[in-house]
């Protein structure tokens, strides 16, 4: 009864690499969404995926993120060209409908680091 | 713009009293609430929602009270255990909604 499996846990990285973090959802979820935890802040909505489609990228910075969920494997969030900015807790989480008022599972976060 | 705010960034209580979080909203759409509790090095898990028809709901050792006048809600525990340290964010969302938005969390420490 696996929940929200997240990879890498922690991810170092130096200005100009490209991160790319991988979410596994519960199983029977189709709904995949990817928060952003700054230093001392709360967590930011960045985008909301189902199965192949992109539904709200809203939260997302324009340049260098992108993300996907295939229709097999994980989601997986992009960051190309990092910079000192990006470092931050991502954290992915799913649900079995796309509605916020059903609790989100939410995964144990990859903690970012760009030197 | 921070719509959900947490002006606490930290309480402390003593084992077996109450513990108090407070939370405020400014987005009038909001119309339902959740807690989630975090823990270090996990990602948080939910605790307690509310929806705006209700002022209040219970779930055993937790309450959660919403004055949507005030545009303010509080979670309470009570008795407070040692396990209930960490960090609580509030967060709200509107009717057919499926993004939430967060507090900046309190961290709870409940001594012994």
């Amino acid at each position: 009864n696996a929940g929200v499996m997240q990879n890498p846990r922690h991810l170092v990285r130096r200005r100009g690499q490209e991160a790319r973090l991988r979410c596994s959802p519960m199983k029977g979820h189709s709904h995949v969404y990817w928060y952003r935890q700054l230093p001392e802040e709360g967590l930011k909505f960045m985008v909301y995926l189902q199965k192949e489609n992109i539904i709200d990228e809203s939260g997302m910075p324009k340049e260098r993120f992108s993300a996907e969920f295939p229709k097999e494997g994980p989601s997986i969030l992009r960051i190309q060209q990092v910079v000192r900015g990006d470092s931050a807790a991502y954290f992915c989480a799913s649900s079995p409908t796309g509605w916020a008022n059903e609790k989100l599972f939410f995964g144990s976060g990859t903690q970012l680091s760009v030197l | 713009d921070q719509q959900v705010k947490q002006n606490s960034p930290s309480l402390s209580v003593q084992e077996g009293r109450i513990s108090i979080l407070n939370c405020d909203y400014t987005n009038s759409m909001f119309d339902y609430f959740l807690w989630y509790k975090k823990y270090p090095a996990e990602g948080p898990t939910f605790l307690i929602s509310i929806s705006s028809i209700k002022d209040k709901n219970e779930d055993g050792r937790f309450t959660v009270f919403l004055n949507k006048s005030a545009k303010h809600l509080s979670l309470h525990i009570v008795p407070s255990q040692p396990g209930d340290s960490a960090v609580y964010f509030c967060a709200a969302s509107g009717s057919n909604d499926y993004k939430l938005s967060f507090g900046a969390g309190t961290t709870v420490t409940v001594r012994a």
